[in-house]
């Protein structure tokens, strides 16, 4: 069964980098995209952006430019950066595998952007 | 970007009663559209892909339909384990995007 496994700081301060990583098992890293969605407390989802394993992405533009999404073929894991954070960046950051649509899902990580 | 809109935002019902949400897209999305189910502390989990696709799984009472821009998850027979927030998704460009939300609370 395939299983995303969310690791990464949940604190940061303003300006700060954002970095999380989605390590990925039993699963074919050629056979998926690999997305990273968010939601700030008490809101809905937001897509950040998405992956695949020739490296090609996709941003949302309303973040493209302070985001980017890595990919480590070899360890199986996907990655995160957002920098310049803002307690707007407050929320919970899923990974999640698909393009289409998100079948599967990490558990989330919440980043609390605070001073 | 594609703007998804739900109605209703929220929705009390009883077990038993049949509830349906509706998703309008802001432009044609063809049969890209998928419904998720939130319960608080986890995960989103898909529902339904392309419109009507039941995921493995997932109980028969839950059904979508709809095409072009308008569409609809209905749930017949509502079981308590079914009360959580259900989101729509477009997937016919990107940027992807969610639909607010609708909250099916307990009556």
């Amino acid at each position: 069964q395939v299983h995303l496994e969310q690791l990464g700081a949940g604190l940061l301060k303003p300006s700060e980098t954002l970095s999380l990583t989605c390590a990925v098992s039993n699963a074919s890293f050629s056979d998926h995209y690999w997305s990273w969605i968010r939601q700030p407390p008490g809101k809905g989802l937001e897509w950040i952006g998405e992956i695949n394993h020739r490296r090609t992405t996709y941003y949302n533009p309303s973040l493209k430019s302070r985001v980017t999404i890595s990919i480590d073929t070899s360890r199986s894991q996907f990655s995160l950066e957002l920098n310049s954070v803002t307690a707007a960046d407050t929320a919970v950051y899923y990974c999640a595998a698909g393009t289409i649509y998100f079948d599967l899902w990490g558990r989330g990580t919440l980043v609390i952007v605070s001073s | 970007d594609i703007q998804m809109t739900q109605s209703p935002s929220s929705l009390s019902a009883s077990v038993g009663d049949r509830v349906i949400i509706t998703c309008r897209a802001s432009q044609s999305i063809s049969a890209y559209l998928n419904w998720y189910q939130q319960k608080p502390g986890q995960a989103p989990k898909l529902l339904i892909n392309a419109v009507s696709s039941l995921q493995s799984g997932v109980p028969s009472r839950f059904r979508g339909g709809g095409s072009v821009t308008d569409f609809t998850l209905t749930i017949s027979n509502l079981q308590p384990e079914d009360f959580a927030t259900y989101y729509c998704q477009q997937s016919y460009s990107f940027p992807r995007t969610f639909g607010q939300g609708t909250k099916v609370e307990i009556k």
